[in-house]
């Protein structure tokens, strides 16, 4: 089966910057995507890596190391804006077929 | 294009009655993905669309489920003798790829409350 870990909770300042970490367990990996969503919104992508290192969308980074299993997402010059859950999920095949994974989240909350 | 829209938004309905929603996933996209979403969990994907075919359906898909895409475009998701846990968000979401496909468009989602 698939397993996603990630903290439940994070706290940060705005204007600071912030880590969530999400280590993964699958077979037939293929990427790992970020998705953001708000309380009582529709989860909006964020990134997608399929190779190993950092993709850079302005204020956000993602970053992925297959042989770790494990990649993070980094939100920087912190908004109030940002408070969300923040999901990974993991692409994956498995009896030909592709499929995806979503972790559990990490609600962020960014206070003045 | 307006995005991926659901309907209705809010269900409430009695255990033991059948509700059906549809999904109108954005026009020119070949993927359709239904999932359930719970208080403080992630989207748990249930079953999704290539075109007209139903390529894969989750373990969770109990038999009362069911979904169907006729001619590829909307899609539609009925649970018969609904359960008071299948009360959750449902949501849609569609993409366009012919192989490995990365972004996943969500609609709003409808929620669905079994009294």
């Amino acid at each position: 089966g698939q397993s996603l870990e990630q903290p439940s909770e994070v706290t940060a300042v705005e204007g600071a910057i912030v880590q969530i970490n999400c280590t993964y367990q699958t077979s037939g990996f293929y990427g790992l995507s970020w998705y953001q969503q708000h309380d009582g919104g529709a989860p909006t992508f964020l990134s997608y890596n399929a190779l190993d290192g950092l993709e850079e969308t302005g204020r956000f980074s993602s970053f992925l190391s297959r042989s770790d299993s494990y990649g993070y997402l980094l939100l920087q010059e912190l908004q109030m804006k940002d408070s969300a859950s923040y999901f990974c999920a993991v692409r994956f095949t498995s009896g030909g077929y592709q499929k995806v994974t979503f972790g559990t989240g990490t609600k962020l909350q960014v206070i003045p | 294009d307006t995005g991926v829209s659901q309907n209705p938004r809010h269900k409430i309905t009695k255990r033991g009655q059948n509700v059906t929603f549809r999904c109108d996933p954005i026009s020119e996209h070949n993927r359709l993905y239904w999932y359930r979403q719970t208080l403080g969990q992630g989207p748990e994907f249930l079953t999704y669309f290539q075109n007209e075919a139903q390529l894969e359906k989750s373990r969770l898909l109990s038999d009362r489920f069911s979904a169907e895409r006729p001619k590829g475009s909307f899609s539609t998701l009925e649970i018969q003798r609904t359960e008071q846990g299948d009360s959750a968000m449902y949501l849609c979401a569609s993409s366009f790829g012919q192989g490995v496909d990365n972004e996943q468009y969500f609609g709003p989602g409808t929620r669905l409350t079994v009294t």
